[in-house]
């Protein structure tokens, strides 16, 4: 894999609490996909971010990246019960190649 | 609008035994396809992709092939399961390729015992 290790592969939070996951990739890449996965289903992109932004917002999503240190961020503000879920995030290595990182289990405690 | 249909959604197979699972997309003119592999409580492995009908490359080597016989129609198969193809199957299509949205489908959980 291309993906190093994510800084955090669980997180559990209370109902309100802001929160931040983040990701290193190894190899160039001229977007990061955010994906959400909920239990037993396939992934959703929820937040695109491309190479020439520094961060992408869209609604309480936040995704940052910082292709210097080849790494990306998400945060989700005031976070809701309904988020809880698992989230990827992903980069195309050119020629359809897909790298999805580890993932975070994020639960949101009410 | 697109939709991508799965089948079956869960299969329970012996080793050694063949499997066949299939991935159509409906309302979509060419797309890009591909197939995952998800251990359980794990990440996403790209397994294959096609970009045009009868073209498939591998990604990885998992003694899986592939086949798309059709614009919209995607199966992955063996001949021989192992222990080690238990997980989740998640077929995926985007309007191209170079980072553009991958959109999936509902997955087959496989069970090999």
């Amino acid at each position: 894999s291309q993906w190093g290790e994510e800084n955090l592969q669980a997180l559990s939070i209370q109902e309100g609490e802001d929160v931040t996951m983040n990701c290193s990739y190894k190899t160039y890449t001229t977007v990061v996909h955010w994906y959400r996965q909920d239990s037993g289903r396939g992934p959703a992109l929820i937040i695109l971010i491309r190479s020439n932004e520094r961060e992408k917002r869209s609604g309480r999503l936040r995704a940052t990246l910082d292709t210097s240190s080849q790494s990306s961020s998400l945060s989700i503000t005031a976070a809701q019960c309904e988020d809880t879920a698992v989230y990827f995030c992903a980069t195309d290595a050119g020629n359809n190649r897909i790298f999805f990182g580890d993932g975070t289990q994020l639960v949101v405690k009410p | 609008a697109q939709t991508i249909h799965q089948w079956p959604v869960a299969e329970i197979k012996a080793v050694g035994s063949p499997l066949s699972l299939g991935c159509t997309i409906k309302g979509k003119s060419s797309p890009n396809l591909y197939w995952y592999w998800q251990a359980t409580g794990g990440t996403l492995q790209q397994l294959f992709y096609s970009i045009t009908v009868g073209q498939v490359e591998s990604v990885v080597q998992l003694n899986l092939s592939a086949s798309r016989p059709k614009d919209d129609q995607f199966i992955l198969s063996t001949e021989k399961l192992l222990l080690s193809h238990s997980g989740f199957y998640l077929c995926a299509w985007s309007h191209w390729g170079g980072g553009a949205e991958q959109f999936f489908g509902p997955g087959t959980r496989l069970t090999v015992l």
